[in-house]
């Protein structure tokens, strides 16, 4: 079976930090890997997709970085962390399947930027 | 810009009695819709895929249903328990590998 694995669960960072969040999938080849953020009291909003190795898509312009430096990790990155960047980062992944991409989501990570 | 309405917001029922979510989009040229469901400080759980091609899906107290002409799609849950308190979100592929998400309806079932 398939499973999907999200690290760290709960971050504190100062302003203007650094920022590495980790997304790993497993029971699957060559999924295709999403970034979203959910924002207290806001509703999902999608950073960044990827169909394949070095493939990434950005949806948002922000401080915000992704990279895919194999087929089953995705992570997400920024140089300097704002205010704005705290919420709840959620991975997801999805395949093919009998004509639809039904996506699955990790555990996700809690952000606060202080 | 493609839409998803989940109206109301917030609904609280009495254990036992059935639910039922909405959902409506705006663009009828869907590729499928997802229901998940979001406990508190955790992640999304699928609960059901409908196809476009399909009307609607069962699983165990769940049914959704899907009306592409009119741009809704309904998910009931029989006999509620307080257990299905949640968070309920639809989501809507347009064959774009992305999904676009209603803001949620969160249920709340009094015991």
């Amino acid at each position: 079976s398939q499973t999907i694995h999200q690290w760290p669960a709960t971050l504190v960072q100062p302003v203007g930090s650094p920022l590495s969040l980790e997304c790993t999938v497993e029971g699957t080849s060559n999924p295709n890997l999403y970034w979203y953020r959910q924002a207290a009291g806001r509703g999902l909003q999608l950073l960044f997709y990827s169909v394949g190795i070095g493939q990434i898509s950005s949806e948002v312009p922000q401080n915000l970085s992704a990279s895919r430096p194999q087929d089953r990790q995705f992570i997400l990155s920024s140089k300097k962390l704002l205010l704005s960047d705290s919420g709840f980062y959620l991975c997801a992944w999805s395949s093919r399947q009998g004509g639809g991409y039904e996506q699955y989501f990790g555990p996700g990570t809690r952000l606060t930027v202080t | 810009k493609q839409e998803v309405t989940q109206i109301p917001a917030a609904l609280s029922v009495p254990e036992g009695e059935n639910l039922v979510l909405n959902c409506s989009f705006t663009d009828s040229a869907i590729y499928n819709l997802q229901w998940f469901r979001q406990d508190p400080g955790k992640g999304l759980t699928s609960l059901l895929l409908i196809q476009s091609s399909q009307r609607e899906q069962t699983s165990g107290r769940l049914n959704a249903s899907l009306d592409k002409s009119s741009g809704r799609s309904t998910l009931y849950i029989a006999a509620s328990q307080p257990g299905d308190s949640a968070t309920y979100l639809c989501a809507v592929d347009y064959n774009d590998y992305k999904l676009s998400f209603g803001a949620g309806t969160t249920v709340t079932v009094r015991a």
